[in-house]
This record gives C-alpha cells, structure tokens and sequence, in this order.
C-alpha cells in the first residue's frame, strides 16, 4: 500500500458524459500527478499539480481538466467522454515538485474507466 | 515528454536463472531516471531512483546501472524466482514529470 487512495475503483459511463476521479496524496506529499493507461500504450503523464498550482502538462486533452484542493486531494474531470477515453486512470504522489532528481512518485491503485 | 525505449518488450526465464534488460533514454539534459515494478492488478511500485554516471543501485536480487552519457540503464535480476513476474518500467526523468516507456514483462517459469 503507496499510501495514495483514488476513488472510485471503476467507473463505466457512456459516451457523452462527465466523469470526476478523485485521489488523495500520501501524507506530507505535495505533488499530485495524473497518467492514463490506455490499451497498447504506455503510462501517459497527463498533469500536474503542486501545492495547489499547476506545475506541469502533458498530453491532456482539452476535454480532461483537473485541480489540486487546499487539502491537497486532487480531482481531474473527463467530459464529453469517447469510447477512446477508456483506459486506466492513476494518480500519484510526491513529496517535492522541481529542483530534486530523486523525488519518488508513488502512485494509486488506479481508477478503471469504461466508455460504452 | 522523452522518447524511451525498452528491450525486450517481454521474456520469459526459468526460475533461478539471472537476466537482464535495457532501457534507452536521451543522453543530452539528463536529469534522473527511475525503475517502477508493476505486478498485474496492482500499481507501479518504486525501484530505484538514479541520478549520477555510473550510479549502481541494489535491493535484494535486482540491481540496475546507469549510464548517462550514451543514455542507458540496465536492470538485472539475479536468480529469478516466480515473485519477479512483472512488468519493469523505466521513466527518464526531466525537471517535473516522469516519461515511461512501455516496459519489459518478465514472466518467471517455475
């Protein structure tokens, strides 16, 4: 157990909808950190946030939004959801953001999402 | 996002065998690189993190090196045993985020 927890476990939807994931950082962790996992591909870095602010991005489609909380628990927000969005959802966390090359991620157990 | 690359994509070895693997990364602006072991139905699970030239770093039967100047690393597992089943990712690291690549899937026979 990372110490990282994402709810829900799975999440079937259809297309069209919105869907919100939920993950909450180890404790004293900063950093939260999003990657889907879709079929036949790798780990995808989606966004990051720290300490509230968004640090980084990567390959996240206009459609997918995602925010940091005072409390630290992240949220990221699909919509307008195709049957391509289905994929592995996790978050991870970490204790710095920029600066420390050996800040470790830990990540969830991951969400399951599935478009019909 | 960097372009890695791992070798094999997947192998099988009989159990108390020794093997190896690669990952490829951009040499130029190194910053770290780290290895992940991600066992089906669970999460990618931390290994090792490397930051410097030449970096040797063990825990238990597996062990990894780096290169930074022409861009590898190379993860060995040293007598194998059914538990090492996984898939071994390594991820470059530049100053904020991890780029993985696909992995190598070792499947220890019994």
């Amino acid at each position: 157990d990372s110490g990282v927890t994402q709810t829900p476990k799975h999440l079937i939807t259809a297309t069209g909808q919105r869907v919100t994931l939920r993950c909450s950082p180890r404790s004293g962790d900063l950093s939260v950190y999003w990657y889907q996992q879709s079929l036949d591909q790798g780990l995808q870095f989606l966004i990051q946030y720290y300490n509230g602010e968004e640090r980084a991005k990567g390959n996240i489609l206009e459609r997918f939004s995602a925010q940091q909380f005072p409390d630290l628990h992240s949220e990221l927000n699909l919509s307008s959801l195709e049957l391509g969005d289905s994929a592995l959802y996790f978050c991870a966390s970490s204790v710095a953001t920029s600066g420390v090359p050996q800040d470790t991620q830990y990540f969830g157990p991951g969400t399951r999402l599935t478009v019909l | 996002i960097l372009n890695v690359e791992q070798s094999p994509q997947s192998l099988h070895v009989q159990e108390g065998d020794s093997t190896n693997f690669t990952c490829s990364f951009p040499s130029s602006n190194f910053y770290a690189l780290h290895w992940y072991r991600w066992e089906t139905a669970k999460s990618p699970e931390a290994l090792f993190v490397m930051t410097l030239n030449g970096d040797e770093k063990k825990k238990g039967r597996i062990s990894a090196t780096l290169n930074t100047k022409e861009g590898y690393s190379y993860l060995y597992i040293k007598g194998s045993q059914p538990e090492d089943s996984a898939t071994y990712l390594c991820a470059p690291r530049d100053d904020y985020k991890l780029s993985f690549g696909a992995g190598t899937t070792v499947t220890v026979r019994a």
